[in-house]
């Protein structure tokens, strides 16, 4: 099955600042999307950006990007010009062509003021 | 409007006894997902149904059974084999083209005493 390893258990990033998380999977398959999903407090889960496999350019969603490396099989994440409104837990995603969708330990963002 | 509904919100059980989680959904979607949160460790697939009358396991299946009557239904059932129940579920669907997002419940936080 394929895993998804997000290393950093916490971030932090000053208000206006930018920051990066990161993400890893593991999988022998072609056919995939990538997905950042964004899990505040309340518990409900927000897509933030998607990628899919076949595509050489990098997402972007307005203060959100992606730096997607194939070949590294690495999908982190960019957040510019972070507000306090962005502190939430965020998780990567992978899913497979049959709907397999697995998900990372997640990274706790903290935004300071 | 559309959406998916996850209920209870909250439920409490004693060990030993069985226990159904409700999860409905009126998007018209194909691709079901059960996963299970719990602190620092992400999401964790339990199991998945791509159409009606089939399902897949997930990585952490076992005290756990799910079916799938029904296209707007995929209830999982917790059973005495699990032997740590405490944990905060939640439902998922989407469509089957593996580029749409999912879409959650709002969460059950089961406990069980």
């Amino acid at each position: 099955a394929q895993t998804v390893t997000q290393s950093q258990p916490e971030m932090s990033v000053q208000e206006a600042e930018t920051v990066t998380l990161s993400c890893t999977y593991d999988t022998s398959e072609s056919d995939y999307y990538l997905f950042w999903y964004k899990q505040p407090p309340s518990r409900q889960m927000i897509l933030v950006i998607r990628q899919e496999a076949y595509k050489q350019q990098n997402a972007t969603e307005n203060r959100f990007s992606v730096n997607f490396q194939k070949a590294a099989k690495s999908f982190s994440l960019k957040i510019s010009d972070s507000q306090l409104g962005d502190a939430a837990m965020y998780f990567c995603a992978y899913r497979s062509g049959n709907n397999d969708m697995r998900f990372g330990a997640g990274t706790r963002l903290t935004v300071k003021p | 409007d559309g959406g998916i509904t996850q209920s209870p919100k909250y439920l409490f059980r004693k060990e030993g006894q069985n226990v159904t989680l409700s999860c409905e959904q009126n998007l018209n979607h194909d691709a079901m997902y059960w996963y299970r949160q719990d602190p620092g460790q992400g999401l964790r697939l339990i199991y998945y149904s791509q159409i009606v009358n089939d399902f897949q396991k997930g990585d952490i299946a076992e005290g756990y059974s799910v079916s799938r009557e029904k296209k707007e239904s995929f209830p999982l059932t917790v059973t005495s084999a699990q032997k740590n129940p405490t944990a905060f579920y939640l439902c998922a669907s989407s469509a089957r083209t593996v580029n749409t997002e999912a879409f959650f419940g709002q969460g059950t936080r089961l406990t069980v005493v």
